[in-house]
């Protein structure tokens, strides 16, 4: 049972250009969730997604940034135009349900975005 | 200042001793969740209390979560040098669809 898988695990972009960071949440999990960290920092959440569903999008820039989970494929977060302010490392995590109580979260790799 | 705030910011320990880390937060969770990061890399699941447990282990790993005060601990006995990494305690607050918050770190160098 292969772990979350993210991919690219590095992304380099020249401002201006778009990066799309991809997402394969574990089997049988329809829950994903996106962290941005910048460096030294911890993560911080940036959107909620259940298939084809945004649940919660409190997170997120309200600008170039965009997410979406289709009912097929990985979940896609789509920056547009992107600054280097928008260099960071991006963490998918993925559960089974949510609401539950006991739910630990299991995290991808991480795509690291470096602008340039 | 933000949900679950660990301290120290570093630690700095000789291979065997123990290391003992705290995090506070502010508002009701669901569980209390530390993980941990070895540089450059994804996180790591070490474990996971419920609001309603004082006290659980795993392995060398002691976590105590004390809800009146809204803080935790996480105790590495024996500690080995490859427990060098940052270590992130994470809430998941009641109603908030399960999304983690994470505290900034703690950076723990254990010297051999």
């Amino acid at each position: 049972n292969a772990g979350v898988m993210q991919n690219p695990r590095h992304l380099v972009r020249r401002r201006g250009q778009e990066a799309r960071l991809r997402c394969s949440p574990m089997k049988g999990h329809s829950h994903v969730y996106w962290y941005r960290q910048l460096p030294e920092e911890g993560l911080k959440f940036m959107v909620y997604l259940q298939k084809e569903n945004i649940i919660d999008e409190s997170g997120m820039p309200k600008e170039r940034f965009s997410a979406e989970f289709p009912k097929e494929g990985p979940s896609i977060l789509r920056i547009q135009q992107v600054v280097r302010g928008d260099s960071a490392a991006y963490f998918c995590a993925s559960s089974p349900i949510s609401g539950q109580t006991s739910t630990e979260a299991f995290f991808g790799q991480g795509t690291r975005l470096t602008v340039v | 200042s933000q949900q679950g705030e660990e301290d120290p910011q570093a630690l700095s320990i000789q291979e065997g001793e123990n290391a003992t880390m705290n995090c506070s937060y502010k508002t009701s969770i669901n569980n209390l969740q530390w993980y941990r990061q070895n540089s450059g890399r994804g996180l790591v699941h070490l474990i996971l209390i419920r609001s309603n447990e004082r006290e659980k282990h795993s392995g060398r790993l002691r976590v105590t979560l004390d809800t009146s005060k809204k803080s935790s601990s996480l105790l590495i006995t024996a500690s080995r040098a490859a427990d060098t990494a940052s270590y992130f305690c994470a809430t998941d607050q009641t109603g908030a669809n399960s999304k983690l918050t994470f505290g900034k770190g703690i950076t723990l160098s254990v010297r051999p």
